[in-house]
């Protein structure tokens, strides 16, 4: 069982609609990322969060650290959006990333 | 300031060939991280390397593979006698410090190995 689980797994979404993505993880963490990845293409960092929210443009991104969830929201969603979306976590002492396996978003136009 | 740099792009080898991934971190950047990425599955540690030493290779396969960064030069990820499972899109990451992952991240494009 993956430490980090993101559902769903895939999501399609017509152009305009409110996309939310969901991130559960196991045990305390000490920061939570948010990537996005096209297809073929590189990793790139959305987000990095250890408590609250974060806006950037259309994109928000929360985190809730007593539940060990977190959350990447989508407002306004456009064709361009359409990429895997995975979140990673990081623990303290252990100096690198476990990763999600991903939501790979659709958006239609 | 160009990011973190991987080459090739695109590598294909026969069965059997070694493989070699370059990564130039960040200027400034001196710890570095490799993760792989196998088809149809999510991303997963392999090493993470400071300038002349491995600090952590818990995610290395224990035979065939090996990982450098050298004082002077790209970090490498060195694959001997290839074999079709080791097909994957390498990434690397690189931090100006340690807890990377906690201070701040930056991923190369990847290399896409194909073993034919």
């Amino acid at each position: 069982k993956n430490e980090v689980e993101q559902s769903p797994q895939n999501l399609t979404a017509q152009e305009g609609e409110f996309i939310t993505i969901n991130c559960s993880y196991s045990v305390g963490i000490s920061a939570l990322h948010w990537l996005q990845q096209h297809p073929g293409g590189g990793i790139v960092s959305l987000f990095m969060l250890s408590s609250g929210k974060k806006k950037h443009g259309r994109l928000i991104a929360t985190i809730n650290i007593q539940e060990k969830h977190s959350s990447l929201h989508i407002t306004a969603s456009h064709p361009r959006d359409s990429a895997v979306y995975i979140c990673a976590v990081y623990y303290f002492g252990n100096e690198k990333l476990t990763f999600g396996t991903g939501t790979r978003l659709t958006i239609i136009p | 300031n160009a990011g973190v740099m991987q080459n090739p792009r695109h590598l294909v080898r026969r069965r059997g060939q070694e493989a070699r991934l370059r990564c130039s971190p960040m200027k400034g950047h001196s710890h570095v991280y490799w993760y792989r990425q196998l088809p149809e599955e999510g991303l997963k540690f392999m090493v993470y390397l400071q300038k002349e030493n491995i600090i952590d290779e818990s995610g290395m396969p224990k035979e065939r593979f090996s990982a450098e960064f050298p004082k002077e030069g790209p970090s490498i990820l060195r694959i001997q006698q290839v074999v079709r499972g080791d097909s994957a899109a390498y990434f690397c990451a690189s931090s100006p410090s340690g807890k990377g992952p906690l201070y701040g991240y930056t991923f190369g494009s990847g290399t896409r190995l194909t073993v034919v």
